[in-house]
Order: C-alpha cells, then structure tokens, then sequence
C-alpha cells in the first residue's frame, strides 16, 4: 500500500562507481520528482518529469541522469559518484494538473553514502 | 529566480512554550504549502493555502498566509515532544513549488 517507494534505501559506494536509485508511485500521479537533501536538511529539487517528459532539470552535473520509462515510474542513475553527491536522495509525486492540487508525496528516502 | 527565505533555521523550546517559524519569498505565490519532517523521515504534506489573508487550524497549528501572498507563517501552541522534526514551508510561482531551507525544532521535556 506504500505511496511512493524507493529502493534502495541505504546506498554505501565507492567513490567514482555507477549506482541507480529506483523510485515508484502508485497513486496515479502525472508528475514526479528527484529532491537532494544534505546535512544541514536544505532540500533541493533536482528534476522533475511530468508524463515521462522532463520539465525541470535544475543546475545539477551531467552525470546525474534521470529516466522515466512510465508515468508511475522515475530512476536516477549516477556516474562516477563524488564524495559531494552523499545525501538523502527523495523521490515524490505529485498530481499538477488539478487546479489548486500540487501537494507533494514524498517516498522514504535514500541515504546515499560515498566513500 | 524565486527564492524562498524561512527563519529561524533553529529553534529549541521548553515543552509547553509556543513555536512560529516564518516564510517570505521574493516573489507573489499562488499557493504556499507546509511539510513536516520528523528525524530519519521524509516530508508530510501539512496543509496547503491558497487565498490571501487565509488562517488555517490543525488542532495546535495554525498557518497564514501574507495578504500579500509573499510571506506565510506557522504558529504551534503549547509544543509538544511528538512536534520535534524539521518544518518546511514551500511556495508556488508559475510550475515550480521552491522550499525553504526549513525550520529545526527540538523541544526539550
């Protein structure tokens, strides 16, 4: 019955490996979301898909690289992972098509370790 | 770009003792939303307004939002230890939703 799911939720690599976060919805959403949380709790948006087509991509390195196979569906897969990119990484969904709607649902989180 | 300024960034209070935590943003919003974040979890959406001037009630919480539709704030009365977590309120211009950098509650017992 979750949500939003995400897998994995922890993430320990080395640094300069390739890793991919999956992320899943259930609710019917047409909209969903990548969300970088570091030590000090800022959350940044990173990209945003509506309808498997990218909307948002904000000031983020190359070597991240979102894809939406399908509506319910956002994975981000990381290049040659920086100490930097250690983080809790959160996907969320939400429904932006009704007016006065936009609430955001947020999965669980990974929590990204780079060594 | 809009951007999206909360204070305090921290704020550690006596259970019992009342809480605001305040939003502005640079620009007009068409709606501003509140989460709230416990230790180790993710953001839950609060509430959601809309309406300038508006006031909204959940039990302990109040939200408003700036006649303006540029600034916003929630007020927790009599704070309790299940209140601690990270506040963030969250604004509306054209399709982006900007959060704010959040507000850090601890709440001693």
């Amino acid at each position: 019955d979750t949500a939003v799911s995400q897998t994995p939720k922890y993430l320990v690599t080395q640094m300069g490996n390739d890793k991919s976060i999956k992320c899943e919805q259930n609710l019917g959403h047409d909209t969903m979301y990548w969300y970088k949380q570091d030590s000090k709790k800022f959350l940044k948006i990173m990209f945003s898909y509506n309808n498997k087509e990218l909307i948002i991509n904000e000031t983020v390195p190359n070597r991240f690289s979102p894809k939406s196979p399908d509506k319910a569906h956002l994975n981000l897969h990381i290049n040659s992972l920086e100490l930097g990119d250690s983080a809790v990484y959160f996907c969320a969904s939400s429904q932006v098509s009704q007016a006065g709607q936009g609430t955001q649902y947020f999965g669980p989180g990974t929590r990204l370790l780079v060594l | 770009g809009q951007q999206v300024m909360q204070i305090p960034q921290y704020q550690h209070v006596q259970e019992g003792e009342d809480f605001t935590t305040y939003c502005n943003s640079s620009t007009t919003l068409s709606n501003i939303q509140w989460y709230k974040q416990r230790p180790g979890g993710h953001p839950v959406f609060l509430i959601q307004l809309v309406k300038s001037g508006e006031v909204k009630k959940q039990k302990r919480l109040t939200f408003q939002f700036g006649e303006a539709k540029k600034n916003s704030s929630l007020h927790i009365t009599a704070t309790q230890t299940t209140d601690v977590g990270t506040y963030f309120c969250a604004g509306r211009g054209g399709n982006k939703l900007v959060f704010g950098a959040g507000t850090i509650l601890r709440v001693k017992s």
